[in-house]
């Protein structure tokens, strides 16, 4: 079947522009996760999403980045006004609930110029 | 606070020789354990999952690995290294109590001598 997808593969941005990047789950997933992953910080968990719970936004580094899920499949992560720290591969991962495998699409590299 | 540690940055072995890539972690809580691969370019894929029941797990590619409770340990192994096994590996954490989060080592790099 159908793995995570991810939207646009790469994404180049001048600083201080705002960028949206799109996850599609797998189908029937009801867990839905954001990941960065830099080369100083490695794998890091940024934000999560159960159902109709509200989202865990532990990881979300400052108040730039935000993400929605739309009618609990497809995900939205937005970072307005881009510094170029923010460059790095952004992971999603979906899973059939809380505590089960996480399964990652092929991400997006995004660069800020 | 929780972690994950993988001590080696970089490993390279023979091809044909057995692997070993160690994971230790730090955790309040009863934690499920994964390790994942990614090859230059691609997303994460699964090799392996513990939640609970028998501490040696079985995964893709001929994959196992052993969960040690008193030693905080998950370890990957691999009896017999192939050349489509270089990548970077990566061992994550989490717990029941945590959310869907999973905490990941900082990875190790496998490459692989013919």
């Amino acid at each position: 079947g159908a793995g995570v997808s991810q939207s646009p593969s790469n994404k180049v941005t001048e600083k201080g522009k705002d960028v949206e990047l799109r996850c599609d789950p797998i189908s029937g997933h009801t867990a839905l996760y954001w990941y960065r992953q830099s080369l100083g910080q490695g794998l890091e968990f940024l934000i999560y999403f159960q159902g109709n719970s509200a989202p865990d936004k532990s990881g979300l580094p400052s108040d730039r980045f935000s993400a929605e899920r739309t009618g609990g499949s497809v995900s939205t992560l937005t970072i307005q006004r881009t510094q170029q720290e923010d460059s790095a591969v952004y992971l999603c991962a979906s899973s059939q609930g809380q505590g089960r495998e996480q399964y990652f699409g092929p991400g997006t590299r995004l660069t800020v110029t | 606070a929780q972690s994950v540690t993988q001590p080696d940055i970089h490993i390279t072995v023979s091809e044909g020789a057995s692997l070993e890539l160690r994971c230790n972690y730090s955790y309040g809580a009863t934690p499920y354990l994964f390790w994942y691969v990614q090859s230059p370019g691609q997303g994460l894929q699964l090799l392996l999952k513990y939640f609970s029941g028998d501490t040696l797990v079985q995964g893709i590619k001929g994959f196992e690995a052993e969960f040690k409770r008193s030693q905080s340990s998950f370890n990957l192994r691999k009896p017999s290294v192939h050349w489509s096994d270089a990548a970077e590996y990566f061992c994550a954490v989490g717990a029941s109590n945590q959310g869907g989060k999973l905490i990941f080592g900082q990875g190790t790099e496998l490459s692989v001598k013919p």
